[in-house]
This record gives structure tokens, C-alpha cells and sequence, in this order.
């Protein structure tokens, strides 16, 4: 069964300061891994995308990682502001085939930024 | 471009009740996805629609969840007898059917979502 699984589950963190947030999966087969941004009330939209080549990739103050041999991802936010606060979705996807694919999602991170 | 619409936002119903939420994807998005987000949790599929075909259904209660998707466009998330573990949000969510390996293929774009009230 393919799993999705996030950690910590929640994060407080003053603002300016960095954190990272973890993401395990066992996908099969693997096709490309998202970290998704959800603020409170709306729906979650894409921050980065990677696929199985891929070992990091940036998209301003994020940065997502990616090991495929240990099938681990990260997303670091560097300075953190207020507009952070937000849940962080990890989605993997599995092709399976025709263009098609079947994402798994975590359950989530919940980031707070205190001023 | 239009983004994924859905409605209504938000619903109040009692128990037993009916409810139905309706969504348009972006214009040329072959996959239709339904989600049911519980306070706290990430999404959890119900449905995956490709075109008006169902990939994946195994996760929607179909003792009382319905969804259609006619014309293989818009879509139909339906709920009857609605019990009170139904509250949560439904978001809607399309992508391109791409090709494989290609770059940004599979995004999701997800609507705002129909958050429901089951008393």
C-alpha cells in the first residue's frame, strides 16, 4: 500500500528563523513528489515539484530535497514571515502509465510563525 | 486562465439530509479528482475520474456517496443520507493527463473547496 507519512506533525517557530520539515514515502511506482502549500480556508497549491532524477530544487525562501535511495524529501524555509504560517503538503505520485497518475498525500505539517 | 470552481462554500445540514457539490475544472484538464478533508488531516481521496471513466474509487463510501462525471467536464460529489462524520471540507482538484517524465506533469489544482456542516 503506498504510504505518505510527514513529520513533525506541527511547528512553531519564531519569525526570521528557518525549519525544515520531513517527508518519507513508499510509493510504487515512483513518479514525481510536490510539496503543496494550504492556508487556512483554501485549497492547497504546488511549491515545487520533483522528480526521481532531481536531488534539490528551490522556489524562493523553500528549498525541497529529494533521496530516492532512502525515499525521504525535505522542504527547508529559510527566514520565515508571518505569511508562512500554513499547512505543508508532501504528495507523491505513482504513474501508472497512459499519463496517468495516482498521488498519495501526508497528512501534513502545520506551521505557525509567531512575530 | 479560470481557475477549478466549486459550490456552494459552505453548507449546513442535519443528519440523514442530502447534499449535493458541484465542480468545474480548468478547461482541458482530463483528470478530476474529489477529496474529502477532514479538520487537521490532509486530503484523502474518494474519487478519480480521467475523462468521464473512474481510475480510482476504492475509498468512497458508496453506501452514501455518489459522483458522476456525464460529459467528462464538470462533476457531481453527492451525499445521502449525509451522517455527522461527513463534516469536513470536499475540495475538487484537476490536472493534465501528460506525458511521462515531463516536468510539472500531474499538478494538482485544487479549488477553495465546500466546507460542510453535518449537525
Amino acid at each position: 500500500k503506498n504510504q505518505v507519512e510527514q513529520s513533525p506533525q506541527s511547528l512553531i517557530i519564531l519569525e526570521g528563523k528557518n525549519c525544515t520539515l520531513q517527508c518519507n514515502y513508499t510509493v510504487s511506482p515512483f513518479s514525481n513528489l510536490r510539496w503543496y502549500k494550504q492556508d487556512t480556508g483554501r485549497g492547497p497549491v504546488s511549491l515545487t515539484i520533483m522528480t526521481f532524477s532531481e536531488n534539490t530544487k528551490s522556489n524562493g525562501r523553500y528549498t525541497a530535497t529529494l533521496d530516492a535511495d532512502t525515499k525521504q524529501s525535505s522542504l527547508h524555509i529559510t527566514a520565515s514571515q508571518l505569511s508562512d504560517s500554513a499547512s505543508y503538503i508532501c504528495v507523491v505520485s505513482a504513474g501508472v502509465g497512459g499519463g496517468s497518475y495516482i498521488p498519495t498525500f501526508g497528512r501534513g505539517t502545520s506551521l505557525i510563525v509567531h512575530p | 486562465e479560470a481557475g477549478v470552481a466549486q459550490s456552494p462554500r459552505y453548507k449546513i445540514i442535519e443528519k440523514r439530509q442530502s447534499v449535493a457539490f458541484w465542480c468545474n475544472p480548468i478547461s482541458g484538464h482530463a483528470t478530476l479528482y474529489w477529496y474529502q478533508q477532514i479538520l487537521g488531516q490532509g486530503p484523502k481521496l474518494l474519487i478519480q475520474f480521467q475523462n468521464n471513466g473512474v481510475v480510482d474509487d476504492s475509498q468512497l463510501p458508496k453506501d452514501r456517496f455518489s459522483a458522476e462525471r456525464l460529459k467528462g467536464v464538470d462533476s457531481t460529489l453527492k451525499i445521502q443520507p449525509a451522517k455527522l462524520e461527513d463534516s469536513a471540507v470536499y475540495l475538487c482538484a484537476s490536472s493534465l493527463r501528460g506525458l511521462a517524465g515531463a516536468p510539472n506533469t500531474g499538478e494538482l489544482f485544487f479549488g477553495e473547496g465546500s466546507r460542510l456542516t453535518v449537525l
